[in-house]
């Protein structure tokens, strides 16, 4: 099943706007990541937010954490069309024997227009 | 850093066939993890291993599936018996295996199809 929920679905945005994204998850976390998927390629890392992180930048991306909501959200700053892709949320739960398996949401597609 | 290898890329199989992928992972990462994923939607854990031992299956792994990581090093996942249901993405990921906190480092999937 999957954990997170991504918001929006879609996004279709113009070249140089911000995109932003949302997902909300449901049990406690050790950390969330954002990965990016083109079309028919396998998922690129992109962050990790540690659980008791609040904020973490990297390059254009920023993403924010709130466990008292378990929500977080991703904001690429100045879109290129090279960003258009899927950006999928995905969750580290404590567990000793899960080995650090991930719940991913069901993404948000996004399309930068150039 | 070569990235994980997954072969092939692609499989078309008739309904009742066996099927078998493989996966290379990042050569200093102990954990292998496999998942699946269906058009429009976000991969799904299947199993897990750390080195050499399977630690984990989900209940999407029926009985018609299996998986091994013989030496701890490449990983191979079979299903037997294939159903047009089977039809999915299937990726592969690995990651160091110290403490948490690790990114997963994905291969480019093997996209399975069902005739």
């Amino acid at each position: 099943s999957q954990q997170g929920e991504e918001d929006p679905q879609a996004l279709s945005i113009q070249e140089g706007e911000n995109a932003t994204m949302n997902c909300s998850y449901k049990t406690s976390i050790n950390n969330l990541q954002w990965y990016r998927q083109n079309s028919g390629r396998g998922l690129v890392h992109l962050i990790l937010i540690r659980s008791n992180e609040r904020e973490k930048h990297s390059g254009r991306l920023r993403v924010t954490l709130d466990t008292s909501k378990k929500s977080s959200s991703l904001l690429i700053t100045a879109s290129r069309a090279a960003d258009t892709a899927s950006y999928f949320c995905a969750t580290d739960a404590p567990s000793k024997a899960a080995g650090n398996k991930l719940t991913f949401g069901g993404g948000t597609r996004v399309l930068v227009k150039p | 850093d070569t990235g994980v290898s997954q072969d092939p890329r692609h499989k078309i199989t008739k309904r009742g066939q066996n099927v078998t992928f493989r996966c290379d992972p990042i050569s200093e990462h102990n954990r292998l993890y496999w998942y699946r994923q269906t058009l429009g939607q976000g991969p799904e854990f299947l199993t897990y291993f750390q080195n050499e031992a399977q630690l984990e299956k989900s209940r999407l792994l029926s009985d018609r599936f299996s998986a091994e990581r013989p030496k701890g090093s490449f990983s191979t996942l079979e299903i037997q018996r294939t159903e047009q249901g089977d039809s999915a993405m299937y990726l592969c990921a690995s990651s160091l295996g110290t403490g948490g906190n690790q990114p997963q480092h994905f291969g480019d999937g093997t996209r399975l199809s069902i005739l």
